[in-house]
């Protein structure tokens, strides 16, 4: 069984600073998938990112982007220029490729941007 | 390209009553999962369909169901409603999750149970 640890339950940070969210996984799988998720009030889970496991190039996306370690099974989001619409909560997910393979959550983290 | 559509997305039941969630998933996307998220338990997944198969399950009681149509809409069904049965359920769709194809989300349907 895999799991997702985000042990970091709140962090905030200053409008146009950098934050690093942080993420632990645990699996057997070679082959998988992770993602970082946004949250904001509205409720709809929003895509951040998405890293392949067998890439070993750190995917970006505009200001969003990660440090994926492999072998210590660590996956984090940085995001730069915080705005204050980055304000919601982000989810770490994990997805083994294959049979019987779902999507595994963290617990979320709240990121607040403040003005 | 019209995103996941669920429908309704507030809805109030009464405990013991049943209820059905629907979901339109991404034009093209044939795997469509489920997920509860609740402040106690997190996001969970309740089951996933492809091609009108239901390929996975989660860890819930048979009270939960769901079914997919040829057209990859899916449906879920809630028997016998319980209080604990509060939650957002999502709605997710992929090309195909098994291949790592990235997932997206609806907008959730807010149930909550008196």
């Amino acid at each position: 069984a895999q799991t997702v640890t985000q042990s970091q339950p709140e962090m905030s940070v200053q409008e146009a600073e950098t934050v690093t969210l942080s993420c632990t996984y645990d699996t057997s799988e070679n082959n998988y998938y992770l993602f970082w998720y946004k949250q904001p009030p509205s409720r709809q889970m929003i895509l951040v990112i998405r890293q392949e496991a067998y890439k070993q190039q750190n995917a970006t996306e505009n200001r969003f982007s990660v440090n994926f370690q492999k072998a210590a099974k660590s996956f984090s989001l940085k995001i730069s220029d915080s705005q204050l619409g980055d304000t919601a909560m982000y989810f770490c997910a994990f997805i083994a490729t294959g049979a019987n393979s779902k999507l595994t959550f963290g617990k979320g983290i709240t990121l607040s941007v403040r003005p | 390209k019209a995103g996941v559509t669920q429908t309704p997305r507030y809805l109030i039941k009464t405990r013991g009553q049943q209820v059905t969630l629907s979901c339109s998933p991404i034009s093209g996307h044939r795997s469509v999962s489920w997920y509860q998220q609740t402040p106690g338990q997190g996001l969970q997944f309740l089951f996933e369909y492809f091609s009108e198969t239901q390929r996975n399950k989660g860890n819930f009681p048979g009270r939960f169901s769901g079914r997919q149509f040829s057209n990859s809409r899916s449906e879920m069904n809630v028997s016998t409603l319980e209080l604990g049965d509060s939650a957002l359920y999502l709605c997710a769709s992929s090309r195909d999750s098994y291949s790592g194809n990235t997932i997206y989300f609806g907008e959730g349907s807010w149930l909550t149970v008196v």
